[in-house]
């Protein structure tokens, strides 16, 4: 049984520098998710995926953030210019349909100097 | 707007012990889901349950048990005679569907500290 995974698990980048992570989710699943979650905080949604289709971006995304999902199947998050304050754990998730559980995938852990 | 709160930031219990972790939620929806995942000290979340707005009924999964009351809009998880696997930090979520929000509003999490 695949759950989902994240690549790479841990990231330590410059101030400036772009950085891209890489989810893939179980299999079947349609619908895909971005969380960001901080020491002390719970996940925060970023972007979520049906499809192919980017449904829907939370404000925290800014400019500097970009989601793909082609063909459906694994996404990548890129960060341009990474901040300090973008050094945070970044979680995927995957569901069948909008309403049922979510499965979460390890996280990457992104530190920037 | 959704709102999640869990207001225990950390608990601590001897093993053996039973613990509730609090869950109160706030949503304008009449349909929405409420779960609650466990994050071990390993950091991946693990989906627990996940309760859908019209199903009152209490559940009951070996030394796991929630407790639904929409009338105080709370999501209530008990730990029957704790161990220490149980020690991680726990979530309560929730998802609002109809209206769109399909993502996880999660709360701040419990972390619970099992002592042998």
């Amino acid at each position: 049984d695949t759950g989902v995974s994240q690549n790479p698990r841990h990231k330590i980048t410059k101030r400036g520098q772009n950085v891209t992570f890489r989810c893939d989710p179980i299999s079947e699943h349609n619908r895909l998710y971005w969380y960001r979650q901080t020491l002390g905080q719970g996940p925060e949604f970023l972007t979520y995926f049906q499809n192919e289709a980017q449904l829907e971006k939370s404000r925290l995304l800014s400019d500097r953030f970009s989601a793909e999902r082609p063909k459906g199947s694994f996404s990548t998050l890129e960060i341009q210019r990474t901040e300090q304050g973008d050094s945070a754990m970044y979680l995927c998730a995957s569901s069948l349909g909008g309403a049922n559980e979510q499965f979460f995938g390890p996280g990457t852990r992104l530190t920037v100097l | 707007a959704q709102k999640v709160t869990q207001a225990q930031t950390e608990i601590s219990v001897v093993e053996k012990e039973d613990v509730t972790l609090d869950c109160v939620y706030e949503t304008r929806d009449t349909t929405y889901y409420l779960f609650w995942y466990k994050q071990p000290p390993s950091g991946e979340l693990v989906f627990l349950i996940r309760r859908n707005s019209f199903d009152e009924q209490n559940e009951i999964s070996g030394r796991y048990s929630w407790n639904f009351q929409k009338s105080t809009s709370s999501f209530n998880f008990t730990i029957t005679a704790s161990q220490v696997v149980d020690s991680a930090v726990y979530f309560c979520a929730l998802s609002e569907p109809d209206t769109g929000r399909r993502a996880l509003t999660f709360g701040s999490g419990t972390r619970l500290q099992v002592q042998p």
